[in-house]
């Protein structure tokens, strides 16, 4: 079945390093999505990519989706510790059952 | 002030005992979820509802059941079936299916 896959599964840097987290999916995605969960709390939203090769940006984070749509990674530069938590992209599933698809999350420690 | 609610934050039960987790969301969406999650894990789906008095079984359905009567309403009830019950429970909500998730604060269910 559909896939999404998010590497690394752990990523421990100092504080100011800069970090980067990849999702990959095994089918072309009309569209991805990235939300943050902070430890203890919810999932929340990020951002939305619908566009081949598209690149946003969010003050320190930046977003890339890849031009087969099957990819997409989220840079974060000069992390801070308020940076610290799991990031998971999910994107529709490509069947008939209109839901998303989620990695498992990439979580982030930083140390100040 | 619009959102997601969800109660109660932590909940205690009896292995046998049937437990019912509250969702409630006043922000007009039509799409409503549920999910399981466990220490270091991803979100796995349990649930979802396109629309009031329908809903599908998501990846992890059994020993689950949910109703959804009301459009603001998405009740979970966990039942004895459920081998491994343990776990934080987050509901989202979103306009569509494939649109932004909104999640709720989660219940930290803890079977003893």
């Amino acid at each position: 079945g559909q896939q999404v896959m998010q590497i690394p599964q752990y990523q421990h840097v100092q504080e100011g390093e800069d970090f980067t987290t990849y999702c990959n999916s095994s089918t072309t995605l009309s569209n991805i999505q990235w939300y943050k969960q902070r430890p203890g709390g919810h999932p929340v939203f990020l951002i939305q990519l619908v566009k081949s090769g598209e690149v946003k940006k969010q003050k320190r984070l930046t977003f890339q989706f890849g031009e087969a749509k099957k990819n997409s990674s989220l840079h974060i530069t000069a992390t801070q510790t308020t940076d610290v938590g799991t990031y998971f992209c999910a994107g529709p599933n490509a069947g008939n059952n209109r839901k998303l698809i989620w990695g498992l999350g990439t979580s982030l420690a930083v140390n100040p | 002030d619009g959102g997601i609610t969800q109660s109660p934050k932590y909940l205690f039960r009896k292995e046998g005992q049937n437990v019912t987790l509250s969702c409630e969301q006043n922000l007009n969406h039509d799409a409503m979820y549920w999910y399981r999650q466990d220490p270091g894990q991803g979100l796995r789906l349990i649930y979802y509802s396109q629309i009031v008095n329908d809903f599908q079984k998501g990846d992890i359905a059994e020993g689950y059941s949910v109703s959804r009567e009301k459009k603001e309403s998405f009740p979970l009830t966990v039942t004895s079936a459920q081998k491994n019950p343990t776990a934080f429970y987050l509901c989202a909500s979103s306009p569509d299916t494939l649109d932004e998730q909104f999640f709720g604060p989660g219940t930290r269910l803890t079977v003893l």
